[in-house]
């Protein structure tokens, strides 16, 4: 069973506008979550994280924020930019262990 | 910067071969990975490796083995192909043992194609 869902498989967005992905998971033992980015033909790379004594992460356009009650974490990027076009995972670990990987949304930003 | 190189980009093999996925990388990591990436199940971890010689099972690692004989490379095993080995392998290193929070460091991807 999924332990890391992402439920929108695709999201499109002006260029200049935010967009806000969403991931919710199910383990209430994940203490740490993280955000990779993946354009095709590539592998995933790092993004932002947040560990769960935290509400919030920011990084430049990119912030993250954690409701540990909801089990919902978002990745908020302000502005898009077209660059910004690619797969979007969630991941989520407990104690350390395996990070779980949620499927996926896929971002457009439209110029 | 970090990098993790994978053998082959794309690969195409027949139903029944011995396949190997090689994957190096030059940071020193001590924890490397082995996932596939297929539609609408994200990144399922097959095995991963904390040290040489040592080796864990992930979530999916029937089918499949691995062989971690030096710090640097890390090779994922297909021992009789089968079509529903067909999808992206990735590989993937990071800092700290046994388990890691750490960040994990993505090679570009093989595709494997399986007929």
């Amino acid at each position: 069973d999924q332990q890391v869902k992402q439920n929108s498989p695709s999201l499109s967005v002006q260029e200049g506008r935010i967009s806000i992905l969403n991931c919710d998971y199910t383990n209430s033992m994940f203490d740490y979550f993280l955000w990779y980015k993946k354009y095709p033909a590539e592998g995933p790379t790092f993004l932002i994280s947040i560990s769960s004594i935290k509400d919030k992460n920011e990084d430049g356009r990119f912030t993250v924020f954690l409701n540990k009650s909801a089990k919902h974490l978002s990745l908020h990027i302000v502005p898009s930019q077209p660059g910004d076009s690619a797969v979007y995972f969630c991941a989520a670990s407990a104690l350390g262990n395996q990070f779980y990987f949620g499927t996926g949304t896929s971002l457009t930003v439209i110029p | 910067d970090v990098k993790v190189t994978q053998s082959s980009r794309y690969l195409v093999k027949r139903t029944g071969e011995k396949v190997f996925l090689e994957c190096v990388q030059d940071m020193d990591h001590e924890n490397m990975f082995w996932y596939r990436q297929d539609p609408g199940l994200g990144l399922r971890l097959i095995y991963f490796s904390y040290d040489v010689k040592m080796k864990e099972k992930g979530d999916i690692p029937e089918g499949y083995s691995v062989s971690r004989e030096k710090k640097e490379r890390f090779s994922l095993i297909l021992e009789s192909a089968s079509t529903n080995q067909t999808s992206m392998y990735l590989c993937a290193s990071s800092h700290s043992s046994p388990h890691s929070t750490d960040t994990q460091y993505f090679g570009p991807g093989t595709r494997l194609t399986v007929l």
